[in-house]
């Protein structure tokens, strides 16, 4: 069965600093894309980065980059430089090569305060 | 850009009652998908379309029904109100169903059963 599990409910990280998000998952197939969205108090869930099973290096975009290490099945969301309007709700997600699909699992999320 | 759009953004609804969550996108997107959020939650799969006339179940299917008559609109229909559906619904949509293809997400529809 395929499971994302983030085992961090919230997290407080001061401005300024990096703060990494964790997200462990369980799949069988050999292809899969992991990705992380990020869903303010306003509600909107926004696309921040994504990560190829077979890609042989970190994603990275801006700000955010994405901790990939394939054998302990996890894909943990590192953001540098934290600032307020970094506080949200984060979500890791995966979707299966095979299914032809595209349908996301996600974790339960992970809710980031950033304190000035 | 529109994106996808859902109408309404909030409602309330009477047990027993129906009502149809609209999602429209302008994007010439083939994958379309619902997914619901309860609080504190992550996301879960309602229904999902791969096209125009094609639609398959999710992960949490009961109570809700779905069609899929033309490419931009994916409408989700609630028979029989439940207070176990309330809940934020989302509707995303792709262009490819490629493990490495993001979907775009509407705002949500917040609805309440009381």
């Amino acid at each position: 069965a395929q499971k994302i599990t983030q085992t961090q409910p919230g997290m407080f990280v001061q401005e300024k600093e990096a703060v990494t998000l964790d997200c462990t998952y369980d799949t069988s197939d050999p292809s899969y894309g992991l990705f992380w969205y990020k869903q303010p108090s306003s509600g909107e869930m926004i696309f921040l980065i994504y990560q190829g099973s077979y890609d042989q290096q970190n994603a990275t975009e801006g700000r955010y980059s994405l901790n990939f290490q394939k054998a302990r099945k996890s894909a943990n969301l590192v953001i540098s430089a934290s600032q307020l309007g970094d506080s949200a709700m984060y979500f890791c997600a995966m979707a299966r090569g095979s299914s032809n699909t595209g349908k996301l699992i996600f974790g339960q999320g992970t809710t980031l305060q950033v304190k000035p | 850009n529109a994106g996808v759009t859902q109408t309404p953004k909030f409602r309330i609804l009477k047990i027993g009652q129906s009502m149809t969550l609209q999602c429209a996108q302008d994007m010439n997107h083939n994958y379309m998908y619902w997914y619901r959020q309860d609080p504190g939650m992550g996301l879960k799969l309602i229904y999902y379309s791969v096209g125009a006339g094609i639609t398959d179940k999710g992960e949490v299917p009961n109570g809700y029904n779905v069609s899929r008559s033309t490419t931009e609109d994916f409408p989700l229909r609630l028979e029989l109100a439940a207070p176990s559906q309330t809940s934020v619904y989302f509707c995303a949509s792709s262009y490819l169903a490629a493990r490495n293809q993001p979907q775009h997400f509407g705002d949500g529809t917040r609805l309440s059963i009381l």
